[in-house]
């Protein structure tokens, strides 16, 4: 079963933007993160967030966790075309355990 | 290093036959696990192993799936007489457990294809 939804399922951006989508689940949470997916093949892990987090940043990514509403949201600055792909946020319940993944929300960066 | 490989990289079968999907995890990782993704969906857990154990077997649908890790490092997930349902891509990840890694590490997937 899907345990959160991501919101939206598609966006359609101008290179150069910013990018934000936004990740709902359902059970407490060890940590959350957030993988990309190029057509529909291996995921490519980007960030983990904990549970005492709220803000985390990698390079032009930025992850915030509110647990009290059991949402994330990930922004990526200054978009790329190479950044198209399918982004998923996944829950992790007890650390290291299995990953119950969002439904995705499909990228596109136009040039 | 090398990563999560898994083959073959697709699969076609036909209706009632057998499948073993292989996944080689990375070098030294205690943790193996694998997923089903249907299209349009994000990956669903089948199973989970911790050495050569299955430490959460919750997520296989029925008992026509199975999976092996008999030395702790490969695994095979095996499917008996194949349903059109069960055309899907079949990830596996693995993790270095011993670390506290909780970062799961994907291979590229096998797509199964059952007409």
């Amino acid at each position: 079963s899907q345990q959160g939804e991501e919101d939206p399922q598609a966006l359609s951006i101008q290179e150069g933007e910013n990018a934000t989508m936004n990740c709902s689940y359902k059970t407490s949470i060890n940590n959350l993160q957030w993988y990309r997916q190029n057509s529909g093949r291996g995921l490519v892990h980007l960030i983990l967030i904990r549970s005492n987090e709220r803000e985390k940043h990698s390079g032009r990514l930025r992850v915030t966790l509110d647990t009290s509403k059991k949402s994330s949201s990930l922004l990526i600055t200054a978009s790329r075309a190479a950044d198209t792909a399918s982004y998923f946020c996944a829950t992790d319940p007890r650390g290291g355990n299995k990953l119950t993944f969002g439904t995705g929300t499909q990228l596109k960066v136009e040039l | 290093g090398a990563g999560v490989s898994q083959t073959p990289s697709n699969k076609v079968t036909e209706k009632g036959k057998y499948v073993e999907l292989r996944c080689d995890p990375i070098s030294g990782h205690t943790a193996l696990y694998w997923y089903r993704q249907s299209l349009g969906q994000g990956p669903e857990f089948l199973i989970y192993f911790q050495g050569t154990g299955a430490a959460d077997d919750s997520g296989l649908p029925n008992d026509r799936f199975f999976a092996v890790r008999p030395e702790g490092s490969v695994s095979t997930l095996k499917i008996q007489r194949t349903e059109r349902g069960d055309s899907a891509v079949y990830l596996c990840a693995s993790s270095d457990r011993r670390a506290g890694g909780e970062t799961q590490y994907f291979g590229p997937g096998t797509r199964l294809l059952v007409l």
